[in-house]
């Protein structure tokens, strides 16, 4: 069973802080790591993708990735009560795409 | 680029009725759409991945007969709740992945929510 797994939270920061986001995953196989942010009452959206070691930045958003761990993460710097959100973290395992059950990060103002 | 609709954004219904829902991918060919189902404060579901063109493959616990799945274009794929009652309401939400770089990941459309009385 192919699993990927996230502490549900809610996750409390102060804003202006950095979120930091952590996902692990069963599959030493998996190629591709997706970052989705929902918000209540609204699909997911994509936010970031990762496929090799290291970070990866986007704006204020960095994505993680250590294989050798299996463990991605998501930074959130500067973090604002507008990212208060559901965070979802996506493996692809090629045949199956699984998603966590996400964090809630709850950004105080 | 990756945009994918879902029509309608919103039913309500009788119990009994059979309600259906559109999901279309606008700018690229969806190879393969994938239908979720969430209540409120809980996980993504996934309740079935279909394939353009060949029947839909449903998870454990989802009734095949009561969730019919069609996929006939690399653009369309349909969700008919049959036969709806109360506990089938929820939010229903697409996602495609295709071809031309948009294999590697899923992209969602708004979902819809569905309230049957």
């Amino acid at each position: 069973q192919k699993e990927v797994e996230q502490n549900s939270g809610p996750l409390s920061v102060p804003e202006g802080a950095i979120a930091s986001l952590n996902c692990t995953y069963s599959d030493r196989g998996s190629q591709s790591f997706f970052w989705y942010r929902q918000y209540s009452g609204k699909s997911p959206e994509l936010i970031m993708s990762i496929y090799s070691n290291g970070d990866k930045e986007d704006g204020r958003f960095t994505a993680q990735l250590n294989k050798a761990s299996q463990y991605v993460s998501l930074l959130i710097r500067d973090s604002q009560p507008s990212d208060s959100a559901t965070y979802l973290c996506a493996v692809n395992y090629g045949q199956n795409f699984v998603f966590g059950p996400g964090t809630r990060l709850s950004v105080l103002p | 680029g990756a945009v994918v609709s879902q029509h309608p954004s919103r039913v309500i219904c009788k119990s009994g009725t059979s309600v259906k829902i559109e999901c279309r991918s606008l700018d690229f060919q969806a190879t393969t759409m994938f239908w979720y189902r969430q209540f409120p404060k809980q996980s993504l579901m996934l309740m079935a991945t279909s394939n353009e063109g060949s029947k839909a493959t449903y998870e454990q616990g989802v009734e095949k007969d009561k969730f019919l799945i069609n996929h006939a274009s690399l653009t369309l794929s349909t969700l008919t709740v049959t036969s709806a009652h109360p506990e089938d309401s929820s939010f229903y939400i697409c996602s495609a992945s295709g071809r031309g770089g948009y294999q590697e990941t899923q992209y969602f459309g708004p979902g819809t929510r569905l309230l049957v009385l």
